[in-house]
């Protein structure tokens, strides 16, 4: 099955400056990759996503880069803000009926936003 | 829009009892949701699929007769602890696929902390 890597665990920054995030995964067949944003006692935010079919994908401070044939895929926020310290998932899944759409996640990555 | 919302979102109750935990996609349509389970500071861990009209799909290790969930209609899913014990405490959170969107998207629920005295 399918068996996704994020890494760092924890991150920490300065208000203003940019934070990455990466994952990698093994499933070949993987073909969607969303990110979600989670804070603390509430569920996962959809932030943004990509699909293997663009390499790249952007919106407003959050930008996705996706590499298939290293089979890893990134999340950078730029211009930190403190309310962007959360926990954020990535994921990844085959996106077809056989999986079940089921979505497999990083562990991940707690991000502190420091004034 | 796609929203989706847990009842309750919060329950404490006896070693013993049964709970139930409702969700609901308030503005869509959802033929799948998937349940999960979360520890403090750990990722989400996929308990079960939930397809409407039909039985749910549980993974490895997952215990469907104490896991039971109900997929009765396309904007609600259910999912009761049976018998419940304190190793079941968690945040049980839900995800839902909307029919009319990319079949790979899900929208989660807030959660709900489940805590067994």
């Amino acid at each position: 099955g399918e068996n996704v890597e994020q890494h760092p665990s924890t991150l920490s920054v300065q208000e203003g400056d940019s934070a990455v995030i990466k994952c990698t995964y093994s499933d070949s067949a993987s073909n969607y990759f969303p990110w979600y944003k989670q804070e603390l006692g509430k569920g996962p935010q959809l932030i943004i996503d990509i699909r293997s079919n663009v390499g790249e994908k952007k919106d407003q401070r959050i930008a996705v880069t996706l590499n298939k044939t290293a089979k890893h895929f990134s999340l950078h926020i730029t211009e930190t803000q403190p309310e962007d310290s959360a926990v954020y998932f990535c994921a990844a899944t085959p996106s077809n009926s056989n999986s079940g759409y089921a979505l497999n996640f990083g562990k991940g990555t707690s991000l502190l936003v420091t004034p | 829009g796609a929203v989706v919302s847990q009842h309750p979102s919060r329950v404490i109750c006896k070693s013993g009892t049964s709970v139930k935990i409702e969700c609901r996609s308030l503005d869509f349509q959802a033929t799948t949701m998937f349940w999960y389970r979360q520890f403090p500071k750990k990722s989400l861990m996929l308990m079960a699929t939930s397809n409407e009209g039909s039985k749910a799909t549980y993974e490895q290790g997952v215990e469907k007769d104490k896991f039971l969930i109900n997929h009765a209609s396309l904007t609600l899913s259910t999912l009761t602890v049976t018998s419940a014990h304190p190793e079941d405490s968690s945040f049980y959170i839900c995800s839902a696929r909307d029919i009319m969107a990319a079949a790979d998207t899900q929208y989660f629920g807030p959660g709900t902390r489940l805590t067994v005295l």
